[in-house]
């Protein structure tokens, strides 16, 4: 069965600190893989996807950025947080039509 | 603009009691809905809807699509306070990059 990891669970950082959230999936080969990042009490914003190894589209312009070293490796970095970078951050995968979301990290910017 | 828009925003009722919510979306080249029940965690997957009419159901929560108004409901019957959670509605587009445009979601709270 496909099981999707996500690490850490919660991670509290300095602003202006680096960033790299890991996002890795079992049992399939060459997933769609999506970061999403939901700030408290809002919706999900969907930042970047993945549709391959080293083929990343960003939606939203900011300090975060996105790389696919493996096929089902996706790591979500930032050089220097900022306070708005707070927030539950979600990896998933499409599979059959739908989207699964992995167990998130939940970041606070201090 | 692709959008998603769910109602009610926020609702309660109590044990027992039935609850419909409302999805409404504005997408170019529509390919699906889906449903998700998020509590304090990450979403999980509840329906996937691509055709109109076909009612999908599990359990006590059913739901529905109607791809000529461009809206959804998602029905949960008997309701339960496990049932407490943001519900949230999600269009994905029939494009080449899979992408799905989210709504802000229904927080439901059911009462005992």
């Amino acid at each position: 069965s496909q099981t999707i990891h996500q690490w850490p669970a919660t991670l509290v950082q300095p602003v202006g600190s680096p960033l790299s959230l890991e996002c890795t999936v079992e049992g399939t080969s060459n997933p769609n893989l999506y970061w999403y990042r939901q700030a408290a009490g809002r919706g999900l914003q969907l930042l970047f996807y993945s549709v391959g190894i080293g083929q990343i589209s960003s939606e939203v312009p900011q300090n975060l950025s996105a790389s696919r070293p493996q096929d089902r490796q996706f790591i979500l970095s930032s050089k220097k947080l900022l306070l708005s970078d707070s927030g539950f951050y979600l990896c998933a995968w499409r599979a059959g039509g739908a989207q699964y979301f992995g167990p998130g990290t939940r970041l606070l910017v201090l | 603009e692709d959008k998603v828009v769910q109602s009610p925003l926020s609702l309660v009722v109590h044990e027992g009691d039935t609850v419909t919510l409302n999805c409404s979306y504005e997408v170019t080249n529509f390919r699906s809905l889906l449903w998700y029940k998020q509590e304090k965690k990450a979403p999980t997957f509840l329906f996937m809807l691509t055709s109109s009419g076909i009612e999908k159901k599990s359990g006590r929560l059913s739901s529905i699509l109607d791809k000529k108004e461009l809206f959804s409901i998602l029905n949960i019957t008997a309701t339960q306070t496990g049932d407490s959670a943001v519900y949230l509605c999600a269009v994905e587009k029939a494009s080449g990059t899979y992408k799905y445009i989210f709504g802000t979601g229904t927080r439901l709270k059911v009462l005992a």
